[in-house]
């Protein structure tokens, strides 16, 4: 079965601190891995694309990783703040036309 | 970079009244659009995919006579809330998947539906 999974389901961490949210797929064949980040009334906006072969990519203080062989996908974010309280999806792209969502994990940063 | 344009971005109709939102892709042509549903504090929950020059396929449980879709020209795809009552209230989202080596999918801002 095709599936996203994503943990933690939410996270509160303070401002200025490191956290990293994790991502699990199943999906199968796997064409390429997004991270969105969406915002409290607002529509999701690209973090990161990645295909199979790529392991890192970096946006900012936003780091994707992914390893295929064991289908699973991070997103580190370095010094947070504030503003990086929000949503945070994972996107799994199966066979170039089908996409599979994650839950999302929601990010509460304090001051 | 890619926009895509949603709107309109709030909305409160009667309960009764239909209500169409339109989706658009500015600077791309997008053979496949999707619709999504979002409650508070909850995951987008994708309700159809909307295909140019066919009809759309809905996902299992999404009504296709009370939400019916629209996808007419490459650029444009209108989701319509026909008879609206206020469990039809919600977070209406709809993104378009720009094709090619990366298979971007850029999101609409959103349209926020209130029925009284």
């Amino acid at each position: 079965k095709n599936q996203v999974e994503q943990s933690p389901q939410s996270l509160i961490i303070l401002e200025g601190k490191n956290c990293t949210l994790q991502c699990n797929y199943t999906v199968s064949p796997f064409s390429n891995l997004r991270w969105y980040k969406q915002d409290t009334g607002r529509g999701p906006v690209s973090l990161t694309i990645m295909t199979f072969s790529e392991n890192t990519k970096s946006n900012g203080r936003y780091t994707a990783t992914l390893d295929a062989d064991t289908k699973q996908s991070s997103l580190h974010i370095t010094a947070s703040q504030l503003s990086d309280s929000a949503s945070y999806i994972c996107v799994a792209l199966y066979n170039f036309n089908k996409f599979y969502f994650g839950s999302g994990t929601k990010l509460n940063v304090k001051p | 970079g890619a926009v895509v344009s949603q709107h309109p971005s709030r909305v409160i109709c009667k309960s009764g009244t239909s209500v169409k939102i339109e989706c658009r892709s500015l600077d791309f042509q997008a053979t496949t659009m999707f619709w999504y549903r979002q409650f508070p504090k909850k995951s987008l929950m994708l309700m159809a995919t909307s295909n140019e020059g066919s009809k759309a396929t809905y996902e299992q449980g999404v009504e296709k006579d009370k939400f019916l879709i629209n996808h007419a020209s490459l650029t444009l795809s209108t989701l319509t809330v026909t008879s609206a009552h206020p469990e039809d209230s919600s977070f209406y989202i709809c993104s378009a998947h720009r094709q090619g080596a990366s298979g971007e999918l850029f999101f609409g801002e959103g349209s926020r539906l209130t029925v009284l």
